[in-house]
């Protein structure tokens, strides 16, 4: 198989803090993985792509240095929201490629449900 | 450009009957495409995909689908639906040999008992 796990799956936390996300691949190695955010009733929204001992790739209009991204080995990519606030409850949604495979499908994570009171 | 279109964003039956959810692609290199299934809260399952092999992919659950290129469709298809398949499902092409993925709005699939 090719398993994705995603921690925690659920949280709630005050406004303000910071929140870390991971994304683990347990049975294979993951050059790139993608984060998601999903609002209610709606496709994924790409976030970036996390590429393996580089910087994180942003899509137009996600704030970087609110939504950092670490991907420091090939097994383990981090999202962390800083200065959470209620706007940045969502849904959350890691995925990751298997080695340096093309044309092959992404493995998801089972989301994080993040809550900012 | 890439760009994927389900068509419905809602599609109802009943238990035992069949079920087609539709999508259409728009791709300018030949492209991979996959189908994946959401439960709620939950992330995505993977229920097939084509790389470019056999047209008519069969996946998880029950599920095929058939790449048409002169329609550009990969309509997803089960002969018998089941309470369990309720869920979103997400059409998602990419272009071949870029790791890039577009995704469908989604189409919410209400099974009837």
């Amino acid at each position: 198989g090719a398993v994705v796990s995603q921690h925690p799956s659920w949280v709630i936390c005050k406004s303000g803090t910071s929140v870390k996300i991971e994304c683990r691949s347990l049975d294979f190695q993951a050059t790139t993985m993608f984060w998601y955010r999903q609002f209610p009733k709606q496709s994924l929204m790409l976030m970036a792509t996390s590429n393996e001992g580089s910087k994180a790739t942003y899509e137009q209009g996600v704030e970087k240095d609110k939504f950092l991204i670490n991907h420091a080995s090939l097994t383990l990519s981090t999202l962390t929201v800083t200065s959470a606030h209620p706007e940045d409850s969502s849904f959350y949604i890691c995925s990751a490629l298997r080695g340096n495979e093309v044309n092959q499908p992404q493995h998801f994570g089972d989301g994080t449900r993040l809550s900012i009171l | 450009a890439q760009s994927v279109t389900q068509l419905d964003s809602h599609v109802s039956v009943s238990e035992g009957t069949p079920v087609l959810l539709r999508c259409n692609y728009s791709s300018s290199y030949s492209p991979s495409l996959f189908w994946y299934v959401q439960h709620p809260n939950k992330g995505l399952q993977l229920l097939l995909k084509y790389t470019s092999a056999a047209t008519l992919v069969k996946g998880i659950n029950g599920f095929e689908a058939e790449f048409k290129k002169s329609e550009t469709s990969f309509h997803l298809t089960k002969p018998s639906a089941h309470m369990s398949d309720a869920a979103e499902y997400f059409c998602v092409v990419s272009p071949y040999n870029f790791n890039k993925f577009y995704f469908g709005s989604g189409t919410k699939l209400n099974v009837k008992p």
